[in-house]
């Protein structure tokens, strides 16, 4: 059984600032992969970063990077100089078997 | 390159009705997978198909839904005689055999509104 817990309803930034989104997980596969989707008001999900659980190296992609602890079962997302658009509600997942996504964290960015 | 196209965008039903969601896969993706998300929740794993095969069906409801993903056209969620409680957005994504080299993409999703 694979589970993601996101225990953040929401959170709020000001713009250009650095927020820190959290997640944490449990799975039984030994081989999984760890996500952050974007879902914006238009509901598209959108693809942020994603990272190997083999990997040790954090995933960074442009303004957003993840810090993976794999002992801790954590997987937070850092985003750097916080922009408007970055407004969404932001779904951590983990795939062993299937994609399984946590409940979400609504990000708010203040102009 | 097409990405996953879901239609139709929205969806009335009144209860009762039966309610036929379509999912076009990305050229090449031959594993599909249906979420549902009810308001201000996550997307809740449904039903995980290859082309005319069922994989993981753990998340689907055992009465009154069902899902195909036929060697031919595209995957298709069926509900049969709705109720207001399926109201939500279904999405529908896609990815190649091997989902490790390749995340899912997504659709736009399809809102169903039961009335």
């Amino acid at each position: 059984a694979q589970t993601v817990t996101q225990s953040q309803p929401e959170m709020s930034v000001q713009e250009a600032e650095t927020v820190t989104l959290s997640c944490t997980y449990d799975t039984s596969e030994s081989d999984y992969y760890l996500f952050w989707y974007k879902q914006p008001p238009s509901r598209q999900m959108i693809l942020v970063i994603r990272q190997e659980a083999y990997k040790q190296q954090n995933a960074t992609e442009n303004r957003f990077s993840v810090n993976f602890q794999k002992a801790a079962k954590s997987f937070s997302l850092k985003i750097s100089d916080s922009q408007l658009g970055d407004a969404a509600m932001y779904f951590c997942a983990i795939y062993g078997n299937k994609l399984v996504f946590g409940a979400g964290t609504i990000l708010r960015v203040k102009s | 390159n097409a990405g996953v196209m879901q239609n139709p965008r929205h969806l009335v039903r009144r209860r009762g009705q039966e309610a036929r969601l379509r999912c076009s896969p990305m050229k090449g993706h031959s594993h599909v997978y249906w979420y549902r998300q009810l308001p201000e929740e996550g997307l809740k794993f449904m039903v995980y198909l290859q082309k005319e095969n069922i994989i993981d069906e753990s998340g689907m409801p055992k009465e009154r839904f069902s899902a195909e993903f036929p060697k031919e056209g595209p995957s298709i969620l069926r509900i049969q005689q709705v109720v207001r409680g399926d109201s939500a957005a279904y999405f529908c994504a896609s990815s190649p055999p091997h989902v490790v080299n390749s995340p899912l993409h997504f659709g736009n999703g399809t809102r169903l509104t039961v009335t």
